[in-house]
């Protein structure tokens, strides 16, 4: 089965770059979303389709899909971003694959 | 505007059976892919089960002992859980998805509902 793989914790000082990547084979040829969670709520949409941004997400957070690796990158991280952030792509044969889970930390 | 509840969680002995229910507003559940997606006290996310316009898929953690379905009436979805386990406790969240080009992501969270399993 696919894999998804992410690394456990990205921390970052405020107004600098957090980048969280989520390897997997050949993960440019498909679609990556991205999730946030923040502690004990549901998780929220902030990246679909590689680098689309929902309605209402702020333009710090992009994302890019290419060879065996899709990457979030949050510019000038605020306090607010310190969450837990899931990739997740769909596979047609056996439904949905989540990312182990990425804890940003702001320091 | 859409809204997602989930209802049916709570405390259960192992071995028993449990039927988490999902009431949808906004969209017909006929029309959407519907997942159930669990995470256990302090793990990731896992998904567990999707329903599609006919087929249903399972991960393999509850393949052959939960059920995902749907009640077109009530606008309803569910998820029948056989034979629990300790390791099922966990949240349970209801989702649906958007699909576009092949791929689908969740677009629509529920709040999400305790199960409980332990003697």
């Amino acid at each position: 089965s696919y894999v998804l793989t992410q690394p456990p914790s990205v921390s970052v000082a405020p107004g600098k770059t957090a980048t969280i990547s989520c390897g997997g084979k050949n993960i440019g040829t498909k679609g990556v979303h991205w999730y946030q969670q923040k502690p004990g709520q549901a998780p929220v949409l902030v990246i679909h389709s590689d680098s689309d941004r929902p309605s209402g997400i702020p333009p710090r957070l992009s994302g890019s899909n290419s060879g065996n690796t899709a990457t979030l990158t949050i510019s000038r991280v605020e306090a607010g971003d310190e969450a837990d952030y899931y990739c997740q792509v769909w596979d047609s044969g056996s439904g949905v694959i989540f990312g182990g889970g990425t804890k940003l930390t702001v320091l | 505007e859409v809204q997602l509840g989930e209802t049916g969680g709570g405390l259960i002995q192992p071995g028993g059976s449990m039927r988490l229910s999902c009431a949808v507003a906004g969209f017909p559940v006929s029309d959407n892919y519907m997942s159930w997606v669990r995470q256990a006290p302090g793990k990731g996310l896992e998904w567990i089960s999707v329903i599609l316009r006919g087929d249903t898929y399972y991960g393999d953690s509850v393949k052959g002992r939960f059920t995902i379905s749907r009640d077109s009436s009530k606008n309803t979805v569910y998820l029948q859980m056989n034979s629990l386990k300790v390791a099922d406790t966990a949240v349970y969240y209801c989702a649906s998805h958007y699909c576009s080009s092949g791929s689908c992501y969740i677009d629509y969270w529920g709040r999400g509902t305790l199960v409980t399993v332990s003697s």
